[in-house]
């Protein structure tokens, strides 16, 4: 079965770290990018940037870069966001999306998404 | 930066036919795609490069872009239907329009 299977919810404090694992089965890893997308509560879905799972070189949007950090370990056929320094800000939910075809920067496939939320 | 616009709400009755849409610069010349959300679940692709459609995607949805303006249309709109809707372009980098909630009543 082709999916995007994310770990679970998480509940951190002003200044913690967080990582946010996004697991692709069915399919062949390295052949499609890996995107986030961040939707905080009520809101409409922001673009974070992609990782290209061949290489592992990640490209960040606008606003997200500095505490933003996307990786891979495709051994495990798997790839990571994490969010350090967290603010109330960073509350939302955080979707790993596959790149249909190479450069087209569209998504046929999404996780179900990882609520975090940022509490003291 | 690009910017995509859309309707905060569209109305529709049941069985009639529901159109969105988005509008940015010259919008004619990039591809959009649309996605669906329905509340608590993850965006789903139902339209991509402005008119096709995905596997498993009812025929009832169909997508233009001309101008600046670009539409999804659903047609004999279902109660199911009822999602936030959200249409996507690539403008150096990912843009989403800030969605537009489909009510079917």
């Amino acid at each position: 079965q082709v999916q995007l299977v994310q770990s679970g919810s998480e509940l951190k404090k002003p200044g913690a770290s967080v990582k946010v694992s996004c697991k692709a089965s069915g399919y062949t890893f390295t052949d499609y990018a890996i995107n986030w997308v961040r939707q905080a509560p009520g809101q409409g879905l922001e673009w974070m940037g992609w990782i290209n799972t061949n290489t592992g070189n990640p490209t960040y949007a606008q606003g997200f870069t500095g505490r933003f950090v996307f990786s891979l370990d495709t051994s495990v056929s798997t790839a990571y966001v994490q969010i350090s320094s967290l603010k109330a800000d960073d509350t939302a939910v955080y979707y790993c999306a596959r790149e249909a075809e190479a450069g087209h920067y569209y998504f046929d496939l999404w996780g179900r998404g990882t609520l975090l939320t940022v509490s003291s | 930066s690009y910017e995509l616009t859309q309707p905060p709400s569209v109305s529709v009755s049941p069985g009639q036919t529901a159109s969105i849409t988005c509008s940015g610069e010259k919008l004619e010349n990039k591809y959009v795609y649309w996605y669906q959300q329905k509340p608590g679940q993850s965006p789903v692709l139902v339209i991509y490069q402005d008119k096709k459609r995905p596997s498993g995607i009812p025929e009832r949805f169909s997508g233009s872009n001309s101008g600046n303006t670009a539409t999804l249309t659903i047609s004999e709109t279902q109660a199911m239907d009822e999602a936030d809707y959200y249409c996507q372009a690539w403008d150096s980098s990912v843009v989403f329009g800030g969605g537009t909630k489909l009510t079917v009543l």
